[in-house]
């Protein structure tokens, strides 16, 4: 079956600590990208990548970083400088204008 | 700049009601637009899109119309059930930008009760 997941389902951190999320996709999509959902807030953009080896800031970029080594895989590494890291993290990937969700991780802070 | 702008949930209807929920946007040029669903703890799912004026997508019984005239896209269904309760987020592509960077409403809760 082709797709997105992403894993894992909760995450927990504690003060200081990195955390990365997992995203891996199936769908030979070129472009994936990284979104943070707060409740009441919409879906904000953090990091995009359009392909291989590179990636840009989205809206909300500070406090997390990135990489695409691999075209099926895009994690995202939440770091300590990120101060209010609780959220719904969902990642997705398109081939043109139609973005395909993953299942979403939620992130939780100690 | 490029915005979103829906109605304030949570809106609660009876099953087999007509639903609208209120889409409006503000964009440079002309952009593609799209109803995205999300049902509780998943991630998001297309549920319809529209990419020029006048052109109305459709899924699963919902509607929408690209109306350019006033910069809308309302999303309309005429019987809802039990199982359309969920949160539905409007979005537009911002067109011009290089890559497909998607613009989001805040989403509005459905409850549909028996």
């Amino acid at each position: 079956d082709g797709g997105i997941t992403q894993s894992p389902k909760y995450l927990f951190r504690k003060e200081g600590q990195n955390v990365t999320l997992s995203c891996e996709q199936n769908l030979n999509h070129d472009a994936m990208y990284w979104y943070r959902q707060d409740p009441g807030q919409g879906l904000r953009l953090i990091y995009y990548s359009q392909i291989v080896n590179d990636f840009q800031k989205g809206d909300i970029a500070e406090g997390y970083s990135v990489s695409r080594e691999k075209k099926e895989s895009f994690p995202l590494t939440v770091t300590s400088a990120q101060k209010n890291p609780t959220a719904f993290y969902l990642c997705a990937s398109s081939s043109g204008e139609t973005q395909y969700f993953g299942p979403g991780t939620r992130l939780l802070v100690l | 700049g490029n915005s979103v702008t829906q109605m304030e949930g949570p809106v609660t209807l009876s099953e087999e009601a007509f639903l609208t929920i209120n889409c409006t946007y503000t964009a440079t040029g002309y952009p593609s637009l799209f109803w995205y669903v999300q049902y509780p703890g998943e991630g998001l799912q297309l549920l319809l899109k529209a990419t020029k004026a006048d052109d109305k997508g459709s899924n699963k019984g919902f509607e929408a119309t690209y109306r350019k005239e006033t910069t809308s896209f309302h999303l309309e269904k005429g019987s809802v059930q039990v199982s359309d309760s969920a949160v539905y987020f409007c979005a537009l592509i911002r067109p011009g930008a290089g890559s497909y960077q998607l613009t989001f409403g805040k989403g509005t809760k459905l409850s549909v009760i028996p």
